[in-house]
């Protein structure tokens, strides 16, 4: 079966504090996503790669940055965590173009206190 | 969600039909999907219109009229289990680029 796994479920920060949330696929998907799911706000993206060491911004990249050394893994870096980062965040993958749905990760809710 | 609506949420009766609504900014337009999200958990995907008309997929079909940037889920004979979110999404921007509404909560009553 068809899997992403996101390293932490769980994830409690102090501001100012660099963060990582790791992202791993088994699919050899190109394309992998990070959004960030808020109440009221939906889901939104914040940076997608499409191929090994390539990156876009996506709608919210401030305070985010992004690392994809190896096809299967995408990470996402907090610089400099701050409260309003405290969030879900959700890794997906998905094969080329077209009719192709994205696979999700379980999510990562982070607290930053 | 930029550019894409959704009803924030709905009741419907186990047993009944139930239709969620999305309407969409129609420039750009590459695909609509459909995804079930329960409470805690990961978004699924349900279903992807490219093409104007009705995909059924079960109790699950889903209908795209793309000169109206319309699109709607239509679940059927709905059970308990179908109690969560269900987000539209549209293909914008480029292949890669998938913008979500903020989703539609059903809460299926007996």
């Amino acid at each position: 079966d068809v899997k992403v796994t996101q390293s932490s479920r769980y994830l409690v920060k102090r501001t100012g504090e660099k963060v990582f949330l790791e992202c791993v696929q088994d699919m050899d998907h190109e394309n992998m996503f990070w959004y960030r799911q808020d109440p009221g706000l939906g889901l939104r993206l914040i940076y997608f790669s499409y191929d090994v060491k390539m990156k876009e911004k996506g709608d919210i990249p401030e305070g985010y940055s992004v690392s994809r050394e190896k096809k299967e893994r995408f990470s996402l870096i907090l610089e400099s965590a701050s409260t309003n980062q405290t969030s879900m965040y959700l890794c997906a993958s998905r094969a080329g173009r077209g009719a192709y749905g994205y696979t999700f990760g379980s999510g990562t809710r982070l607290t930053v206190v | 969600g930029q550019n894409i609506d959704q009803p924030t949420e709905m009741t419907a009766t186990e047993g009944a039909i139930v239709q969620i609504n999305c309407t969409y900014q129609t420039s750009g337009f590459n695909g609509l999907f459909w995804y079930q999200q329960h409470a805690g958990e990961a978004p699924t995907f349900l279903s992807y219109n490219v093409l104007d008309g009705l995909e059924e997929k079960g109790r699950f079909s889903s209908f795209l009229s793309r000169s109206k940037g319309y699109s709607y889920l239509l679940l059927k004979e709905l059970q308990m289990k179908d109690s969560a979110s269900y987000l539209c999404a549209w293909n914008s921007g480029g292949y890669q680029k998938v913008t979500f509404g903020i989703g539609t909560k059903l809460q299926v009553i007996p």
